[in-house]
């Protein structure tokens, strides 16, 4: 069946530093691949997606790549801050409208 | 648009009791999730809608918990009764019934059962 595994945390990164989190997936066909993002006490919200092979997702400064051939979804930023500290969902939809979700990367970035 | 809206916030009951989750979907989705979140298990999958109709609810925990969504607009959660190992997270998303469309997430109902 379909899955995602997401590079286990937490991760402590100093400000400014470089961001990975890696993503893998398994799927059948052509999936949408998100990321979301979870702050303390919030509920997840999407931080980028893209919906076909070589896709780049991007927003506040993150990006992801779509990569078929590797069956990747790396998160990267280049440069974090301290307001990226947070919960990081990798996640897939497929043929219908269900997601998978991965278990979750915990950042901590660190002044 | 306002989200993704739930209530409680937060609901403290004792063991026992019956406990009801609402959420409001976004206005013109048709899907709509119920997520239960705990540091043990992560995020999982409870029930899903599509059209107002329990599409998938193979997540449910055991009898002690039902969902319904009577309308577009509006879904409970119940759990009848309540026992300390529900103590959790519970989420609502809604999303437009197409293929990979995008997911929205509420705040979350903190449930805490003594």
């Amino acid at each position: 069946g379909d899955s995602v595994t997401q590079m286990e945390g937490p991760v402590t990164l100093s400000e400014e530093a470089f961001l990975t989190i890696n993503c893998t997936y398994t799927a059948t066909g052509y999936p949408s691949l998100f990321w979301y993002v979870q702050y303390p006490g919030e509920g997840l919200q999407l931080l980028l997606k893209a919906t076909k092979a070589d896709d780049k997702g991007s927003n506040k400064g993150f990006e992801a790549t779509y990569r078929k051939e590797t069956t990747s979804f790396h998160l990267e930023k280049g440069s974090v801050q301290v307001s990226d500290s947070a919960v990081y969902f990798c996640a897939l939809s497929n043929t219908g409208n269900q997601f998978y979700f991965g278990t979750g990367t915990s950042l901590t970035v660190i002044p | 648009d306002a989200g993704v809206i739930q209530s409680p916030r937060h609901e403290v009951t004792e063991m026992g009791q019956e406990v009801t989750l609402r959420c409001k979907p976004i206005s013109g989705h048709n899907s709509l999730f119920w997520y239960r979140q705990t540091m043990m298990r992560g995020l999982e999958l409870l029930i899903y809608f599509n059209n107002n109709v329990p599409i998938d609810d193979s997540g449910m925990p055991e009898d002690r918990f039902s969902a319904k969504m009577p309308n577009a607009s509006f879904s409970t959660l119940k759990i009848q009764p309540s026992e300390p190992r529900d103590s959790a997270v519970y989420f609502c998303a809604s999303s437009f019934l197409l293929r990979q469309e995008t997911q929205y997430f509420g705040p979350g109902t903190r449930l805490l059962v003594l």
